[in-house]
């Protein structure tokens, strides 16, 4: 079993909506959570981290469930700019960082 | 701060050839890694190090060296390339739990 797995998607989706999934990681001792944005051909970057309480950055909501063992991104009122592939990314307890093979996004005009 | 550098952008190799990644990071960062991403996988470590002069291996290290003489430079070296290494290949540097990543290097063994 994958310690982090995403659904791939693609998630076509016009703009202005909203668009949401989640990612389910298999170590409960699991400390810290986070979600990258990749873009076509370039490098991962932090999107923003998750916290126990959820968060949110903007049009962008994290949440997590420590009881389900899974977190969530949510984007609201999509911009064509949101196209991407988003990573679940999870610190374990022994310091390990484990990545999804991440979550394709498209908005549409 | 230009962040993390890394060169060659694109690189062919043929089996059984060796190749050095260069990586190098300008924000003083101890922790630096490499990671390679194949197609509906994760980034999967390859060997990280927390400081000069200490490296070690991660999850996927056969086939590849490095060394780290310097904070800001962790080159990652193919020993005899094989087809199953064609993969495009990050470098990484971190300060806390933030990752930043280079642009990376596309690489295709043939």
């Amino acid at each position: 079993r994958k310690e982090v797995e995403q659904d791939p998607g693609p998630f076509n989706v016009p703009e202005g909506a909203t668009v949401a999934f989640n990612c389910t990681y298999s170590n409960s001792a699991s400390q810290s959570f986070f979600w990258y944005r990749q873009d076509c051909r370039k490098e991962p970057k932090l999107l923003m981290s998750v916290y126990s309480s959820g968060n949110e950055d903007g049009r962008f909501t994290a949440q997590l469930n420590r009881a389900s063992q899974y977190i969530s991104l949510l984007i609201r009122d999509s911009k064509l700019s949101d196209s991407a592939t988003y990573l679940c990314v999870v610190l374990s307890n022994d310091y390990k960082l484990s990545f999804g093979a991440g979550t394709t996004v498209t908005v549409r005009a | 701060n230009a962040g993390v550098t890394q060169t060659p952008k694109f690189q062919v190799l043929k089996t059984g050839q060796s190749m050095t990644l260069q990586c190098a990071q300008d924000m003083n960062h101890e922790y630096m890694s490499w990671y390679r991403q194949d197609p509906g996988m994760g980034l999967r470590l390859i060997h990280y190090s927390v400081g000069a002069g200490i490296t070690d291996q991660g999850e996927v290290p056969n086939g590849y060296n490095v060394s780290r003489s310097t904070t800001e430079d962790f080159p990652l070296r193919l020993l005899s390339a094989a087809p199953s290494q064609t993969s495009v290949y990050f470098c990484a540097s971190s300060k806390a739990d933030e990752q930043f990543f280079g642009p990376g290097t596309r690489l295709t063994v043939l």
